[in-house]
């Protein structure tokens, strides 16, 4: 059974589209993780949400934390060729637990 | 700061043999993991460290060990290889525990067994 399940799997669309993936769980999260992994590399941290209902913006990338805490969603407008890669949702149910990844959404942009 | 090494980036084993995945950071992280990547999966933790001296199982600890002698290293050691080790090997580090701070990535370690 996976813990956080992400959604789409795969997505691509044209540069200059908005999208939205998701990241889905039956279990509360005291916090979740969007990281951004490009090939051949590890990935890396794009923010954090410990708040219910928060929200958080980074240039065009907007997160949301589900007002419940077990959900999560990334908002991209106006998609450009640099966002491509794999995104990964991770969280910890209680503070000091160890973090759970989502299997990722592979988001491919097209010029 | 060089963040998070890993060597070798590539390598290629036989089943049985055995080998060390070296994993070091600059960065005077307490915290330290080691993760695998399959194809279309997410990251699944092998073992963690809180400390210098101080190791824990993850998620799927069979077929690795770990020690961690110094807050810089954290190596990865497979002792009989089998096809099912075939995978992406990451190390991380965090300043804090997990969830509490971002946790850095190395650029991984590619293992094929035949």
């Amino acid at each position: 059974t996976q813990l956080l399940e992400q959604s789409p799997q795969f997505l691509s669309i044209q540069e200059g589209e908005n999208l939205t993936v998701y990241c889905n769980s039956s279990s509360v999260f005291s916090s979740l993780q969007w990281y951004r992994q490009e090939p051949g590399e590890g990935p890396v941290l794009l923010v954090t949400v410990v708040t219910g209902g928060e929200v958080k913006k980074l240039k065009r990338l907007t997160f949301q934390f589900g007002d419940a805490r077990k959900d999560s969603s990334l908002h991209i407008t106006a998609a450009q060729t640099g966002d491509t890669g794999l995104y990964l949702c991770a969280g910890e149910r209680n503070r000091d637990d160890k973090i759970i990844f989502g299997k990722g959404t592979r988001l491919h942009i097209l010029p | 700061n060089a963040g998070v090494t890993q060597t070798p980036k590539f390598r290629i084993l036989k089943i049985g043999q055995s080998m060390t995945l070296q994993c070091a950071q600059d960065m005077n992280h307490n915290y330290m993991y080691w993760y695998r990547q399959d194809p279309g999966m997410g990251l699944k933790l092998i073992y963690y460290s809180v400390g210098a001296g101080i190791t824990d199982k993850g998620e799927v600890p069979n077929g690795y060990n770990v020690s961690r002698s110094t807050t810089e290293d954290f190596p990865l050691r497979l002792e009989l290889a089998a096809p099912s080790q075939t995978s992406v090997y990451f190390c991380a580090s965090s300043p804090l525990g997990p969830g509490s701070n971002e946790q850095f990535f190395g650029p991984g370690t590619r293992l094929t067994v035949l």
